[in-house]
């Protein structure tokens, strides 16, 4: 039982470059979630997904696209980055919306 | 709207001392509260919960008594480790804000030998 897995665990891009942050979890849960953490930033929800089929916007979207490819996965995507989006990224799933959320590893992006 | 508000850090205290995280939060409704805590290169993890007023959520030592009258939920140690050196994380949800999840900024605590 693997949990909250996330790939990959760092990243390095260019301004402009475009790339996807996978994400799976194993705990058939319903819901799951995008976050980026920011030094003195706290977490902010950047998009999450109720259930298989259908995402909404969080705190933070502008920038960023996420696919909930089936109720195991949930993708982000960097289609242009901008150094402003060097952070930390986490994954994060719940039974429900509301419920306790497991986390990822998290994803460690710079944008240079 | 819902929000948290946790005390500042660090906290620096030597091992064996009493630890306090405070945190209190603005909700309309009746919430579910939460302590996560996240240790250095890792992700989130749930420390304890309440859900209900004067429940008490407690794990591994810390516990955290869910107080409607001070909307407060801090989170207490009696003696602390080095190894809860980590950063730590009030956090809220409730129905009239669609159950979605309402972090604090965190508080990081360091605990010296």
């Amino acid at each position: 039982n693997a949990g909250v897995t996330q790939t990959p665990k760092f990243q390095v891009l260019k301004t402009g470059q475009s790339m996807t942050l996978q994400c799976a979890q194993d705990m058939n849960h319903n819901s799951m979630y995008w976050y980026r953490q920011d030094p003195g930033m706290g977490l902010r929800l950047i998009y999450y997904s109720a259930s298989e089929g259908t995402t909404d916007k969080g705190e933070v979207p502008n920038g960023y696209n996420v696919s909930r490819l089936n109720k195991r996965e949930f993708s982000l995507r960097l289609e242009s980055a901008a150094p402003s989006q060097t952070s930390v990224y986490f994954c994060a799933s719940s039974e429900r919306r509301g419920d306790e959320q497991f986390f990822g590893p998290g994803t460690r992006l710079t944008v240079l | 709207g819902n929000s948290v508000t946790q005390m500042e850090g660090p906290v620096t205290l030597s091992e064996e001392a009493f630890l306090t995280i405070n945190c209190t939060y603005t909700a309309t409704g009746y919430p579910s509260l939460f302590w996560y805590v996240q240790y250095p290169g890792e992700g989130l993890q749930l420390l304890l919960k309440a859900t209900k007023a004067d429940d008490k959520g407690s794990n591994k030592g810390f516990e955290a008594t869910y107080r409607k009258e001070t909307t407060s939920f801090h989170l207490e140690k009696g003696s602390v480790q080095v190894s809860d050196s980590a950063v730590y994380f009030c956090a809220l949800s409730d129905l009239t804000g669609g159950f979605k999840t309402i972090f604090g900024a965190g508080t990081r605590l360091f605990v010296k030998a």
